[in-house]
């Protein structure tokens, strides 16, 4: 079955210490991303990779770190949490289309959520 | 950067009536995608537009994106319960030579049986 996992489902922890949120998809798809949202504030995006060693950042990107060491795999890495990351966190990934001239996601499927407290 | 506004934040309908949400993005998009998700679930694909003032349909649920690629639309005919949900538009942004996507704020639709 096609789908996108996350891992852990559900976190909460404390102010600093380091955690990784471990995203994966069966697709062999070469775009990767993840969001998160916020009540009023919708879906930003933290950082993105077109394909392995290949990323950049997105809307919201300072105090996290992401890497793409394969093509499956897309940790997200929060290295001294604060309270202001609380957050829903969403991995999505999708195959590159060629659109307007310049490549760009087809359609992108979420994983579950990862719901993060920081204390 | 990109900006994508979406209108209204919140909607409350009768079933049976219809409903409509709107984007605008600050820039011209390359394409744009349409998202639904139901409470405490995830984001699902509902559809894509690439075409300057293309307009497609599925059963009850019009998708329009507009001639300057720069707003969009759905509507949905004779709302049901199971419409229920946050609907979001997701711009995407080739300008760049790569895609950035812009998510809007998300249309909350209630439902009243």
């Amino acid at each position: 079955e096609a789908q996108v996992t996350q891992n852990p489902r559900y976190l909460i922890t404390v102010t600093g210490k380091k955690l990784t949120v471990t995203c994966s998809q069966n697709m062999n798809h070469e775009y990767m991303s993840w969001y998160r949202q916020d009540p009023g504030l919708g879906l930003r995006q933290i950082y993105y990779s077109m394909n392995v060693e290949v990323t950049d950042k997105g809307d919201v990107p300072e105090g996290y770190k992401v890497s793409r060491k394969e093509k499956r795999n897309f940790p997200l890495i929060l290295e001294s949490p604060s309270p202001n990351q609380t957050s829903l966190y969403f991995c999505a990934s999708s195959y590159l289309a060629r659109t307007s001239g310049a490549w760009g996601t087809d359609t992108q499927y979420f994983g579950p959520g990862t719901r993060l407290t920081v204390l | 950067g990109q900006q994508v506004m979406q209108i209204p934040q919140y909607q409350h309908v009768q079933e049976g009536e219809d409903f409509t949400t709107y984007c605008n993005s600050s820039t011209t998009l390359s394409n744009i995608q349409w998202y639904k998700q139901r409470p405490g679930g995830h984001p699902v694909f509902l559809i894509q537009l690439v075409k300057s003032g293309e307009v497609k349909k599925q059963k009850r649920l019009t998708f329009q994106f507009g001639e300057a690629k720069k707003n969009s639309s759905l509507h949905i005919t004779a709302t049901q319960t199971t419409d229920v949900g946050t609907y979001f538009c997701a711009g995407g942004d080739g300008s760049g030579g790569y895609q950035k996507v812009t998510f809007g704020i998300g249309t909350k639709l209630q439902v009243i049986p």
